[in-house]
């Protein structure tokens, strides 16, 4: 099974409606990531999650908000989808030294 | 800030030839860690390789090749004979000590293998 889980893997919704995406992970990983990837862009950091109480906003964080529901869970919601949100979002989660991270399978989100 | 530059956007090679991605990195920090990822047609990020500030030995795995330069903020990646399988978009990335777990990607270079 894989360490780092993603749900749904594709999500076609439309403008104004609420998302949620959802990350679970079993590598026992403490911090955990949102990432967005857009074409020419690379990958851009939404928010991140160094514990269950601690939640900082990343580059982009506009329009997104995050929940830390446990130490393997980590979901990232749009609360009100716009088509500039359309894009692979990746869950990514680190734990100790060294500070790799092992990413998610990708969601692909296209808001219509 | 921390930066990661990547300026080769599109690359491609013919089969067996070898073939450099170039990484560029800023910090002020002088602990960090550099890493490279790949993606693959398929889309997941697998994990390649990680170094940190103080070791500057290049690392040689199979075809694989980094060589890391504290002088010039690089940390290049060479596959060597390249083949068909090694195309995909590489991603280079920087996480700062001092910025916990914080790290910053470069754009990526897509890498395109000819048979």
């Amino acid at each position: 099974d894989a360490d780092v889980t993603q749900t749904p893997r594709n999500r076609i919704t439309k403008t104004g409606k609420r998302i949620m995406l959802e990350c679970s992970q079993t590598k026992g990983h403490d911090r955990m990531y949102w990432y967005r990837q857009d074409p020419g862009l690379g990958l851009r950091l939404i928010y991140y999650s160094f514990d269950v109480k601690d939640i900082n906003k990343g580059e982009i964080s506009d329009g997104y908000s995050v929940s830390r529901q446990a130490q393997a869970k980590f979901s990232l919601s749009l609360e009100s989808a716009i088509p500039n949100q359309t894009a692979l979002y990746f869950c990514a989660t680190a734990g100790g030294s060294p500070y790799e991270q092992y990413f998610g399978p990708g969601t692909r989100l296209t808001v219509t | 800030a921390q930066k990661v530059t990547q300026a080769q956007t599109e690359i491609s090679v013919v089969e067996k030839e070898d073939v450099t991605l170039d990484c560029v990195y800023e910090t002020r920090d002088t602990t960090y860690y550099l890493f490279w990822y790949k993606q693959p047609p398929s889309g997941e990020l697998v994990f390649l390789i990680r170094r940190n500030s103080f070791d500057e030995q290049n690392e040689i795995s199979g075809r694989y090749s980094w060589n890391f330069q504290k002088s010039t903020s690089s940390f290049n990646f060479t596959i060597t004979a390249s083949q068909v399988v090694d195309s995909a978009v590489y991603f280079c990335a920087l996480s700062e000590a001092a910025l916990g777990q914080k790290v910053t990607f470069g754009t990526g270079t897509k890498l395109q293998v000819i048979p």
